[in-house]
This record gives C-alpha cells, structure tokens and sequence, in this order.
C-alpha cells in the first residue's frame, strides 16, 4: 500500500513569506502528527490531528498551525517566516492516536532564505 | 518533561563487529517505546515497538529490547547498507500522545 506522502520535497522562501505543506496519509490511518526535525534540535513535535481535530499542540509559537481534512489529509501553515524555521517537516500517519506504529512520510525541506 | 537519551552519538563499526545502541529514558508511565533508522534525507523508517519490560523483538540482524529505564539495539555481524541515523522515542500513557525523540545513533559499517 501506498505510504505517508508529503508535499513538496524542497521549498526556499523568504523571510516574512508564509509557507503550506501538505501531507496525505496511509489509507484508512486518522491521526496525522507533524515535526520538525533540526540538526541542533532533533525532531520536535509540532501538533497532531485526529478525526479533523487538533488534539495536541507542541511548544511552537502560533505562527505554526495546521488542519485536517476529512479524507485525513493534513496541511501545515507557517507565517511569518523566519532563518530559523529552516528544517525538514516531517508528518507521521497512524491508524490512531495512541501512534502504536506511526509511519513517516519522506518530509519537506524548507530553506528560508 | 519526558527525556530520551541515547549513546553513543556515533558509532563506527567493521562489517560483521556486532555492536549495542542504549536508549535511556525518563516518563510518567511508559505506553511505548520506538526504534526508527533514519537515511540521510529521508524520513524516519519505523521498526519496533516494543511495550513492556522485559520485551524482544527481532527483524533480519536487528534485536530491539526493554527494561524498565532503558531500551538496547543490538545489530548483529552488520553490513554496510545499515549504516543509518538509529531513533529510540517513547511516548507516555497519560496526556497527549506525541513521541518524544532521542537526538540518535549515528552508525557507520565499514565493508
């Protein structure tokens, strides 16, 4: 079966500029969560949806969100960009929230120029 | 504040030199614990989920195991193409459910 499918692979924005990715899930998986991965940081989790509903939030400013759609695919928004939003954004799909087996997509590299 | 760590950063090992990877970590009660390898590049691969201490789990020369405040890889007379970045996450049993990640294993097998 198909996996978790991010797009696009690479992006380079400007500082100020916002920016959206998109991430489709497994077939039939509900949850999508969402990270952020650095060199300095690691992966950082950003927020998860379930069933249209964000259900958790990480400690990432506002300018940071997200939405789920009823076909479980999911959108992240990241205004007001900054250097340091440079990474790559990773979204994991899983059958439910309890994530007992979250499968990742390939990411989005962002450069934010 | 759930905490992961794992050692060694990095890792260099002689095709067939068997080796460990240690995930330590601290939660508030444990729902899981997670082993991915990381290509550069690339997302996470997932491949064990391991629940309860004392739990095994094997794929080809991988062996993940559990106890109550640590989690080991083991890798098994290695090859090269599993040269990769190793995760450990856990995620806990009370509040959300987001996985919180150690910063990696980084292992290279030389041929």
């Amino acid at each position: 079966k198909a996996g978790v499918t991010q797009t696009p692979r690479y992006l380079i924005k400007t500082r100020g500029q916002q920016v959206t990715l998109s991430c489709s899930p497994i077939s039939g998986h509900r949850s999508v969560s969402w990270y952020q991965q650095t060199p300095g940081q690691g992966l950082q989790f950003l927020f998860e949806y379930f069933s249209e509903t964000q259900r958790n939030k990480g400690n990432f400013p506002g300018r940071f969100s997200g939405r789920q759609f009823s076909n479980s695919r999911s959108e992240m928004n990241v205004s007001t960009l900054e250097l340091g939003d440079s990474a790559l954004y990773l979204c994991a799909s899983s059958l439910w929230q309890t994530n007992t087996e979250a499968f990742f997509g390939q990411g989005t590299r962002l450069t934010v120029v | 504040e759930d905490q992961v760590t794992q050692s060694p950063e990095a890792l260099r090992l002689q095709e067939g030199e068997s080796s460990s990877l240690n995930c330590s970590y601290t939660v508030s009660g444990l729902r899981g614990l997670f082993w991915y390898r990381q290509d550069p590049g690339k997302g996470p691969e997932f491949l064990f989920t391991l629940y309860s201490a004392g739990e095994e789990k094997e794929k080809e020369r991988l062996k993940a195991t559990l106890t109550k405040k640590e989690s080991f890889l083991h890798i098994t007379a290695p090859k090269p193409e599993d040269s990769a970045t190793y995760l450990c996450a856990v995620q806990a049993l009370w509040g959300d459910y987001k996985l919180s990640f150690g910063a990696g294993t980084t292992v290279t097998v030389r041929a």
